[in-house]
């Protein structure tokens, strides 16, 4: 069946890059999507990126996509406080109004 | 306006009780969800409505029972909880299944 899978914590110092990496099976995917999550918080949308593109640069929020692995990583430049939450990698495959999530990366900011 | 608005943004029920949560949105979005979510967990579907009908029921409970009065308006009508059921209900909506989901700030339910 459909998987998507994410390591639960990742800790980087202020000012540093992070990369969240999303490992999924199911290769008839069709869009790719990350959400942020705060404490106490509802699901914030922040990029999606197609099946077909290999990368989406948004600001500070860069995509990669690796089809052939099957690996979807979100690299956020000069991390904030501001970025401390949840991240969840989810995927939408054809056209099904479900979506299969991860369960979520603890981004933890070092000052 | 951008935005998915639930009510209330807390709940205290008893077992007993029957209380409803409500979820709007004025973006045009023909599909709208229910989520429910513990803590530190993905959310998991409930519901699915399709212009106004409902077009997928992930085996929840009748004791969760949803309605869709309008193309901007969702419910979720709660009868006889248990407190498992204590969890952030999500309501979201979608133009179609390409865009990804818009969420509300979610309803933090507790039943005791």
């Amino acid at each position: 069946g459909e998987d998507v899978e994410q390591s639960l914590f990742l800790s980087v110092r202020e000012g540093d890059s992070s990369v969240i990496n999303c490992t999924y099976t199911d290769s008839s995917s069709t869009y790719l999507y990350w959400y942020k999550q705060e404490p106490g918080a509802g699901l914030q949308l922040l990029t999606y990126i197609f099946s077909n593109m290999d990368m989406k640069q948004d600001q500070r929020l860069t995509v990669l996509l690796n089809k052939k692995d099957k690996h979807l990583s979100l690299r956020i430049a000069d991390t904030q406080t501001g970025d401390s939450a949840i991240y969840f990698c989810a995927e939408s495959i054809r056209s099904n109004y479900q979506l299969i999530w991860g369960a979520g990366t603890k981004l933890i900011i070092k000052p | 306006d951008t935005e998915v608005t639930q009510t209330p943004k807390h709940l205290v029920m008893g077992m007993t009780n029957k209380k409803s949560l409500k979820c709007e949105q004025h973006m045009g979005h023909r599909a709208m969800y229910w989520y429910k979510q513990k803590a530190k967990k993905p959310p998991e579907l409930m519901f699915v409505y399709s212009y106004e009908k409902l077009s997928i029921n992930e085996s929840v409970p009748s004791r969760f029972s949803p309605e869709c009065p309008n193309s901007s308006l969702l419910n979720l009508h709660l009868h006889a909880l248990q407190p498992e059921d204590s969890a952030l209900y999500l309501c979201a909506s979608s133009q179609d299944t390409s865009y990804g989901y818009t969420f509300g700030s979610g309803t933090r339910l507790t039943v005791v």
